[in-house]
């Protein structure tokens, strides 16, 4: 089977940085990525790794690392509106390519 | 506009009902995929489809039944509803899952549907 371990919550101030890791155990990977959603909302996408190293896009960064079955979410320079939850998920091959998500990371950025 | 659609926004049923949840793309996406949210799990695949005509179970699929005849359409049907199913069902398309490779994929989710079983 597939398991994603991420963090439950995390709390930070406005303007700081905050890094939200991901591990995984899968077979057949491909590729990481991180999605989010505020509250009511449907989750949207962030970012995409399928190589190690880092992704930049704007505020948020995205590394992976496949030989420790390891990622993380950089987000930088906190808003408010930062605050919501984080999803990894893991795109795994096996008859057809699905994508598997983790139970979420509760971000709440404060003042 | 173009988009994912999910009808209904929210639905009420009882024990033992069938109901069938709507999906609808217009990006004529092959792949189509039906979550299921609930508190401490995450999102968790009920079923996908990579084409019309073709899916496939993800990881909770007991109590569903999808289909595909058309590629923008892909209904999500609870045969006889329990009141375990009560939830926030979200459908999402892709135009295509990577095979290898870096390629910028992502799933476009629809406002989702939240459905109580009593």
């Amino acid at each position: 089977g597939q398991s994603l371990e991420q963090p439950s919550e995390v709390t930070a101030v406005e303007g700081a940085i905050v890094q939200i890791n991901c591990t995984y155990q899968t077979s057949g990977f491909y590729g990481l990525s991180w999605y989010q959603q505020h509250d009511g909302g449907a989750p949207t996408f962030l970012s995409y790794n399928a190589l190690d190293g880092l992704e930049e896009t704007g505020r948020f960064s995205s590394f992976l690392s496949r030989s420790d079955s390891y990622g993380y979410l950089l987000l930088q320079e906190l808003q408010m509106k930062d605050s919501a939850s984080y999803f990894c998920a893991v795109t795994i091959s096996g008859g057809y390519n699905k994508l598997i998500f983790g139970a979420g990371t509760r971000l709440a950025v404060h003042p | 506009d173009a988009g994912i659609t999910q009808s209904p926004r929210y639905k009420i049923t009882e024990t033992g009902r069938q109901v069938t949840l709507m999906c609808h793309q217009t990006w004529s996406h092959s792949y189509m995929f039906w979550y299921r949210q609930d508190l401490g799990h995450g999102l968790r695949l009920i079923y996908y489809s990579a084409a019309a005509d073709i899916t496939d179970k993800g990881e909770v699929p007991d109590g569903y039944v999808v289909s595909r005849s058309k590629t923008e359409n892909f209904p999500l049907t609870l045969e006889s509803a329990t009141r375990s199913q009560t939830s926030v069902y979200f459908c999402a398309s892709s135009e295509a899952l990577p095979t290898a490779g870096q390629l910028n994929e992502k799933l476009f989710f629809g406002s989702g549907t939240q459905l109580s079983v009593l």
